[in-house]
């Protein structure tokens, strides 16, 4: 099967606090790509933060960052001091023949 | 970079009119274009991927002729619902792909909410 899951339909965190999304996937192949989206209530899909499967090292960027499991198949997000406007959909993806798999989503609310 | 403009944000519609969203990448050439659908609270369910100048390829299930794509440029991907009805009410978000590889991230418009009275 190629899907994506996403475990988690719903979490919080206080603001300034840690967080991590998690996220499974199914591939028969090898080379791949995955991504986390971020979708705030304005609709946008905003590209977060991208991982390449042949790259052992886990990305990151600025207060995110991958935990890249490969033989697992497992690639968590995790967000470093949280803030407001972080809350949002959070979806995760991988990529097809010529496409993207979405995950379900995780909706993130960031508490004050 | 990579910004994909989406006209128009929202529109509302008698049952019967067809109904044309246009998609365009600014700042970079689209090879490719991608459609999706989003109900309220669900992710993303592509209907079509097109690439310029050939015709747009549809996921199972999703009609050719109620949902018309046309990618004639670099830039612009339409997406027509035609003789639209209450049930085609939702949520139509584009994104483009500026290679053909699927490495590429694809970068997404700021979707189109879709009401058929």
């Amino acid at each position: 099967a190629q899907t994506v899951t996403q475990s988690q339909p719903e979490m919080s965190v206080q603001e300034a606090e840690t967080v991590t999304l998690s996220c499974t996937y199914d591939t028969s192949e090898n080379n791949y790509y995955l991504f986390w989206y971020k979708q705030p209530p304005s609709r946008q899909m905003i590209l977060v933060i991208r991982q390449e499967a042949y790259k052992q090292q886990n990305a990151t960027e600025n207060r995110f960052s991958v935990n890249f499991q490969k033989a697992a198949k497992s690639f968590s997000l995790k967000i470093s001091d949280s803030q407001l406007g972080d809350t949002a959909m959070y979806f995760c993806a991988r990529t097809g023949a010529n496409n993207l798999f979405f995950g379900t989503g995780t909706r993130l609310t960031v508490i004050p | 970079g990579a910004v994909v403009s989406q006209h128009p944000s929202w529109v509302i519609c008698k049952s019967g009119t067809s109904v044309k969203i246009e998609c365009r990448s600014l700042d970079f050439q689209a090879t490719t274009m991608f459609w999706y659908r989003q109900f309220p609270k669900q992710s993303l369910m592509l209907m079509a991927t097109s690439n310029e100048g050939s015709k747009a390829t549809y996921e199972q299930g999703v009609e050719k002729d109620k949902f018309l794509i046309n990618h004639a440029s670099l830039t612009l991907s339409t997406l027509t619902v035609t003789s639209a009805h209450p049930e085609d009410s939702s949520f139509y978000i584009c994104s483009a792909r500026m290679g053909g590889l699927g490495n590429q991230p694809q970068h997404f418009g700021d979707g189109t909410r879709l009401s058929i009275l």
